[in-house]
């Protein structure tokens, strides 16, 4: 059971947009900054999002974030098939000493 | 263009050992905090440990303290995981990562750690 809640899946149209939830608590992410994640199994991850709304250079303007008190969002725009991946947001938990991931939503493009 | 190779994975008796290795390159290794992430089959992405710049800080899961440790080379560009007393459950790919703006923003291909009598 992660310390980070996503919801196992979301799905929207060709297009369309999606968001995607994280919910923490005050011990990881009301009090520290979250980043998000795009993973295609047995490839490496790529960071989309970092500082809860700052992408890294080359991730398009499709992909945004947002942070308020214990929950996070990722927004993706125009969604695309090539989309079509598992999305973790991950930040550290003061509590654990640790960083620590959501357990992942896995996004279905229809 | 920054690049992580991970290796030394393979496949490794319960109870065993396996040491990981990590090489950076392009990007000045010394001045970067480092993690290693793994991925259990049918699984989520598991932060298992960091270690600061001049390894005066290192933290680990609960899940593998006491039996991993993690070091690094500044002078070779290298990055290890030392698993020691390895369980079934510690089957998994394994991810080093360079941290970043407090966010894992370089990670490797990852090396495949297979625990199994």
């Amino acid at each position: 059971q992660s310390v980070l809640t996503q919801p196992p899946s979301v799905s929207a149209a060709s297009g369309q947009k999606v968001t995607i939830s994280c919910s923490g608590s005050n011990s990881n992410i009301g009090n520290n900054d979250v980043s998000w994640y795009q993973h295609f199994p047995g490839t490496a991850p790529k960071l989309l999002i970092y500082k809860n709304n700052n992408r890294p250079s080359g991730i398009p303007d499709r992909f945004s974030g947002s942070k308020s008190g214990t929950s996070a969002t990722l927004g993706i725009t125009g969604l695309q098939t090539g989309d079509e991946a598992d999305y973790y947001c991950g930040t550290w938990d003061i509590g654990l000493r640790s960083s620590v991931f959501g357990g992942g939503t896995k996004l279905t493009v229809l | 263009e920054v690049q992580l190779v991970e290796s030394g994975g393979g496949l490794v008796q319960p109870g065993g050992s396996l040491r990981l290795s990590c090489a950076a390159s392009g990007f000045t290794f010394a001045t970067y905090n480092m993690n290693w992430v793994r991925q259990a089959p049918g699984t989520g992405l598991e932060w298992i440990s960091f270690i600061s710049t001049d390894s005066a800080s290192i933290y680990f899961a609960e899940s593998v303290k006491g039996r991993f440790s993690i070091s690094r080379d500044n002078a070779k560009n290298s990055l290890f995981l030392q698993m020691n007393s390895l369980r079934d459950e510690d089957t998994a790919l394994y991810y080093c990562a360079r941290h970043s703006y407090e966010a894992l923003d370089h990670w490797g291909q990852g090396t495949l750690v297979t625990v199994s009598s």
